[in-house]
């Protein structure tokens, strides 16, 4: 079993959905995040968490650390939101080392 | 956020040759950074850790003598791919953190090597 897992591995949306992307985690985590990856392969840096909820625009990202849980949220989904949305954690254990999600791959359709 | 370069965004070179790739933090001293590799559909894996002034840290099955990474300086670490097979043939990101207490990660574009 994988330290951090994803669901779904695939959504496919039409344009303006609610989406929703899980994460859960089984270690002890001093933060978590949430990175975008386009088609192109460069990597953006979405949100990083330690507890509670970040909104930036359409991307709101929540985390229970109780519960080893997080999720990102994209609300009024567009066309150009089709990216791998990836979750990674930094373990308590493992100072700066991130641990990856195998992501997931979204695709809006207008 | 912080700005993570990489250079270059591709190289195709012949089997045998080396390959160097560069990566620069632009807008803070990245004491820490690291360098990932990606094959198709997979997620990123990590192949050492690099701190500014020290020697890298290769995890497990990552050959140091064909990875050769230097971290000369706080805003640059570069990766050289020694004696490159097509197996090597990969996607190579790069990130940076800042010092500590600043631990968040920037990542760089990536590089794509090809080797024939």
């Amino acid at each position: 079993k994988n330290e951090v897992e994803q669901s779904p591995q695939n959504l496919t949306a039409q344009e303006g959905e609610f989406i929703t992307i899980n994460c859960s985690y089984s270690v002890g985590i001093s933060a978590l995040h949430w990175l975008q990856q386009h088609p192109g392969g460069g990597i953006v840096s979405l949100f990083m968490l330690s507890s509670g909820k970040k909104k930036h625009g359409r991307l709101i990202a929540t985390i229970n650390i109780q519960e080893k849980h997080s999720s990102l949220h994209i609300t009024a989904s567009h066309p150009r939101d089709s990216a791998v949305y990836i979750c990674a954690v930094r373990a308590r254990t493992s100072g700066s080392r991130l641990t990856f999600g195998e992501g997931t791959q979204l695709t809006v359709n207008p | 956020g912080a700005v993570v370069s990489q250079h270059p965004s591709w190289v195709i070179c012949k089997s045998g040759t080396s390959v160097k790739i560069e990566c620069r933090s632009l807008d803070f001293q990245a004491t820490t950074m690291f360098w990932y590799r990606q094959f198709p559909k997979q997620s990123l894996m990590l192949m050492a850790t690099s701190n500014e002034g020290s020697k890298a840290t290769y995890e497990q099955g990552v050959e140091k003598d064909k990875f050769l990474i230097n971290h000369a300086s706080l805003t640059l670490s570069t990766l050289t791919v020694t004696s490159a097979h097509p197996e090597d043939s990969s996607f190579y990101i790069c990130s940076a953190s800042g010092g500590a207490g600043y631990n968040e990660q920037f990542f760089g574009p990536g590089t794509r090597l090809t080797v024939l």
